[in-house]
């Protein structure tokens, strides 16, 4: 199994649809999640942390659910420019906080 | 602000041939990685650095090898380049201090094994 899955879709939804990703993850013992965004032939960055509580920085909301051992991404009201691979990432909390990631979820949004 | 660069960007090896990726970072980071990317996969951690002068294997090490000799460089190596080597390449950085260490990635290096 692996650490961290995702569906690797792809999600093709029309503008102004609402998107749902889940992750899930296989450590219990894994101590900070984060969502990252790639476009195509580019490196990954940072899209949002989540947090146990929850989080939402505009469109784009982020939860934890630590019992289930999985993170989702939702994105509201979905632009053309979403269109990305969304990349869940766990830092384990072992030495050198090591990021594992997910394989990754392709988006397309589609006038 | 460079962040973290790579280089070279591009590079055509034959098989048995060896090069070096150097990795750069000014955010006095000190961690760093190196990953790689298949198509279809997500990022694969090949060794890592928790600080100058150190290192540490990764989830798929075999092939290469890494000198960190100054903080702000982490160099990878491969001794006998392989096709099964084609893959692009990227380097990360980040920092222990704070709660929510986040990882910063250069642009990538495209490496193709003949």
């Amino acid at each position: 199994r692996k650490e961290v899955e995702q569906d690797p879709g792809p999600f093709n939804v029309p503008e102004g649809a609402t998107v749902a990703f889940n992750c899930t993850y296989s450590n219990s013992a894994s101590q900070s999640f984060f969502w990252y965004r790639q476009d195509c032939r580019k490196e990954p960055k940072l899209l949002m942390s989540v947090y146990s509580s929850g989080n939402e920085d505009g469109r784009f909301t982020a939860q934890l659910n630590r019992a289930s051992q999985y993170i989702s991404l939702l994105i509201r009201d979905s632009k053309l420019s979403d269109s990305a691979t969304y990349l869940c990432v766990v830092n384990m909390g072992n030495a050198g906080n090591m990021l594992t990631f997910g394989g990754g979820t392709r988006l397309m949004v589609k006038p | 602000n460079a962040g973290v660069t790579q280089t070279p960007k591009f590079r055509v090896l034959k098989t048995g041939q060896s090069m070096t990726l150097l990795c750069a970072q000014d955010m006095n980071h000190e961690y760093m990685y190196w990953y790689r990317q298949d198509p279809g996969m997500g990022l694969r951690l090949i060794h890592y650095s928790v600080g100058e002068g150190t290192t540490a294997k990764g989830e798929v090490p075999d092939g290469y090898n890494v000198s960190r000799l100054k903080k702000q460089n982490f160099l990878l190596g491969l001794e006998s380049a392989a096709p099964s080597q084609t893959s692009v390449y990227f380097c990360a950085s980040s920092s222990p201090a704070g709660g929510q260490p986040e990882a910063f990635f250069g642009q990538g290096t495209r490496l193709t094994v003949v």
